[in-house]
């Protein structure tokens, strides 16, 4: 297994333009989540799925974010009328299922940028 | 609701010299506490972790963290920096319930050489 990967790594969109980010989590994983960074801050949740289950979202996410993990493998991220409010880092991670202790895996991150 | 406190958003050490880097927790339930560093334009990478067995843990790259409950800290110590571990650091918190990790604010760690 290669780990956690995200695609693209790098994503310049105009302002109300969509995009979609993917993630393909280990595949033994169970749980997949999202987090934003932006500069010089911490991870922010943003969602959480078990299997195909979305089973958690953040305030932070507003109506114009959706997540989906058909079939209980990758997961999509899509940004609607994309704002320069949205230029972050897009985190993914997967864990097993269990009892919290494993901790994360993380992708490498997807870099948005609203011009 | 759970949370950390990262004290010094940046710390610099002598390449050699002890690396502190500190974090205090809150939580309602007893904890598990991680610590992750970050490379630029890289996702985390888990570096050590607390689920209540030894209070002392150790991790990769030489690093270790106490867990003192009575101060509510978690902080990460390395005997002798690096150059290589300049990066940023990034202490965390779960209930241990479907594992949902809320992070710090991250300390920037630079190694002087």
């Amino acid at each position: 297994d290669t780990g956690v990967s995200q695609n693209p790594r790098h994503k310049i969109t105009k302002r109300g333009q969509n995009v979609t980010f993917r993630c393909d989590p280990i595949s033994e994983h169970n749980r997949l989540y999202w987090y934003r960074q932006t500069l010089g801050q911490g991870p922010e949740f943003l969602t959480y799925f078990q299997n195909e289950a979305q089973l958690e979202k953040s305030r932070l996410l507003s109506d114009r974010f959706s997540a989906e993990r058909p079939k209980g493998s990758f997961s999509t991220l899509e940004i609607q009328r994309t704002e320069q409010g949205d230029s972050a880092m897009y985190l993914c991670a997967s864990s097993s299922s269990g009892t919290g202790i494993d901790g994360y895996t993380f992708g490498s991150g997807t870099r948005l940028t609203v011009v | 609701a759970q949370s950390v406190t990262q004290l010094g958003s940046h710390v610099s050490v002598s390449e050699g010299a002890l690396v502190l880097l500190r974090c205090n927790y809150s939580s309602s339930v007893p904890p598990y506490l991680f610590w992750y560093v970050q490379y630029p334009n890289q996702g985390l990478q888990l570096l050590l972790k607390y689920t209540s067995a030894a209070t002392l843990v150790k991790g990769i790259n030489g690093f270790e963290a106490e867990f003192k409950k009575s101060e509510t800290s978690f902080h990460l110590t390395k005997p002798s920096a690096h150059m290589s571990d300049a990066a940023e650091y990034f202490c965390a918190v779960s209930d241990g319930g479907y594992q949902k990790v809320t992070f710090g604010t991250g300390t920037k760690l630079q190694v002087i050489p």
